[in-house]
């Protein structure tokens, strides 16, 4: 079954900075693409960015370009994404999820890492 | 970013058909396959239909989904108390080469 575990989550300072982590298993990591997802309180599902199985392409929403970055490591079957700068509405629960293709959906979801932001 | 638009509450009773849907941009909807994902708080969301009428392995037959010009429907038949969730539809956007999510549809069954 694939397993998709978070860890780095936790409480940090407007303007600070927070590197999130994802393990994978139970699938061939290096053959699909991979994304982070947030949920704010009380708001909805929103997609933060993805990242292509080699790496060499990635996306991001609007509201965290130039600010986060997404990687991964294929020989260690993990993905990241480092957030800088971070402010208070970037609080949210941060879900790890398989992007194996357009047509196919966000298949599968980690539990999430809960991200804070507040002085 | 571009708009998916989902009613944000559906009520219906037991062992009743509700369909939720989702409107976006007709050359959106229409060109790329819709999602749909069910979300209980406290637990990730779960993948109920894809490319807009196929369900995964494991995902019960009382869900299907369709779509109908930039309309994108789920229709859940015989309701029972645990389809009580979020629900969510979700679409690539080429032009934004981004995922959109629609703002969710909470479903209550009374």
């Amino acid at each position: 079954d694939v397993e998709l575990v978070e860890s780095g989550g936790g409480l940090v300072q407007p303007g600070g900075s927070l590197r999130l982590s994802c393990e994978a298993s139970g699938f061939t990591f290096s053959d699909d693409w991979m994304s982070w997802v947030r949920q704010a309180p009380g708001k909805g599902l929103e997609w933060v960015a993805n990242i292509k199985k080699d790496g060499s392409i990635t996306n991001y929403v609007d509201s965290v370009k130039g600010r986060f970055t997404i990687s991964r490591d294929n020989t260690k079957n993990s993905v990241y994404l480092q957030m800088n700068s971070l402010r208070a509405e970037d609080t949210a629960l941060y879900y790890c999820v398989r992007d194996p293709s357009v047509i196919w959906g966000l298949d599968s979801w980690g539990q999430g890492a809960l991200v804070t932001v507040s002085s | 970013q571009a708009g998916l638009t989902q009613p944000p509450s559906v009520s219906k009773g037991l062992r009743q058909t509700a369909t939720l849907t989702c409107t976006g941009k007709s050359n959106l909807v229409g060109n790329q396959g819709a999602t749909w994902l069910q979300h209980h708080q406290g637990h990730p969301p779960k993948l109920l239909s894809y490319s807009n009428d196929n369900r995964p392995s494991g995902i019960s037959e009382r869900f299907s989904a369709s779509r109908s010009g930039n309309t994108a429907s789920l229709t859940i038949t015989e309701l029972q108390p645990e389809d009580e969730a979020d629900y969510y539809c979700s679409i690539w956007d080429p032009d934004l080469s981004a995922w959109v999510f629609g703002g969710g549809t909470k479903l209550t069954v009374l």
